[in-house]
């Protein structure tokens, strides 16, 4: 069974452009979860989706969004970007909210 | 507010010793808990759960211990390896609400030679 995959693995980006992640889950599951990590704010969470309606949302400001498609592919967006932006974006999949399998993640470096 | 704390950012242990983790978490709705392990450049891996039914979950070199009154849980290693080294993150749910993870900061492990 394939696991999580998150495109691209890598990233640069310029202050103020926007970027979008992408995220396929593993088969089945429905529920998509991103979290940003950042060196000593652990996992933070971003949003959650769930048959294509976001569930959960975390303290993140609007120009982090996301949304789910009806095959439970999920993508996020970053606009305007920032430099403190900058972070490893983790997605997980799972048949509820509360399991989680991460895929790799995409470092996102903005300069 | 961190939900989920790990006070620890470092810890080191010789190889052969057990390795001890800390978590304490402050929601008492919180009842199924799980560690996940992760390495650089690469997602958290899952490790072990356990629900606020039990005190104790074994699984190999592994066990999970719960004190929901004192709200802390512990990641035990024994015997600790160098592959061990990696940063250990705790999490807390509550199930059946279809909410959210909650990570803590995460503990960097250091196996020492």
């Amino acid at each position: 069974k394939a696991g999580v995959t998150q495109t691209p693995r890598y990233l640069i980006k310029t202050r103020g452009q926007q970027v979008t992640l992408s995220c396929s889950p593993i088969s089945g599951h429905r529920s998509v979860s991103w979290y940003q990590q950042t060196p000593g704010q652990g996992l933070q969470f971003l949003f959650e989706y769930f048959s294509e309606t976001q569930r959960n949302k975390g303290n993140f400001p609007g120009r982090f969004s996301g949304r789910q498609f009806s095959n439970s592919r999920s993508e996020m967006n970053v606009s305007t970007l920032e430099l403190g932006d900058s972070a490893l974006y983790l997605c997980a999949s799972g048949r509820t909210a509360t399991e989680a399998f991460f895929g790799q993640g995409t470092r996102l470096t903005v300069v | 507010d961190q939900q989920v704390k790990q006070n620890s950012p470092s810890l080191s242990v010789q190889e052969g010793r057990i390795s001890i983790l800390n978590c304490d978490y402050t929601n008492s709705m919180f009842d199924y808990f799980l560690w996940y392990k992760k390495y650089p450049a690469e997602g958290p891996t899952f490790l072990i759960s356990i629900s606020s039914i039990k005190d104790k979950n074994e699984d190999g070199r592994f066990t999970v211990f719960l004190n929901k009154s004192a709200k802390h849980l512990s990641l035990h290693i024994v015997p600790s390896q160098p592959g061990d080294s990696a940063v250990y993150f705790c999490a807390a749910s509550v199930v059946g609400r279809d909410d959210k993870i909650i990570f803590g900061k995460g503990t960097r492990l250091h196996i020492l030679p």
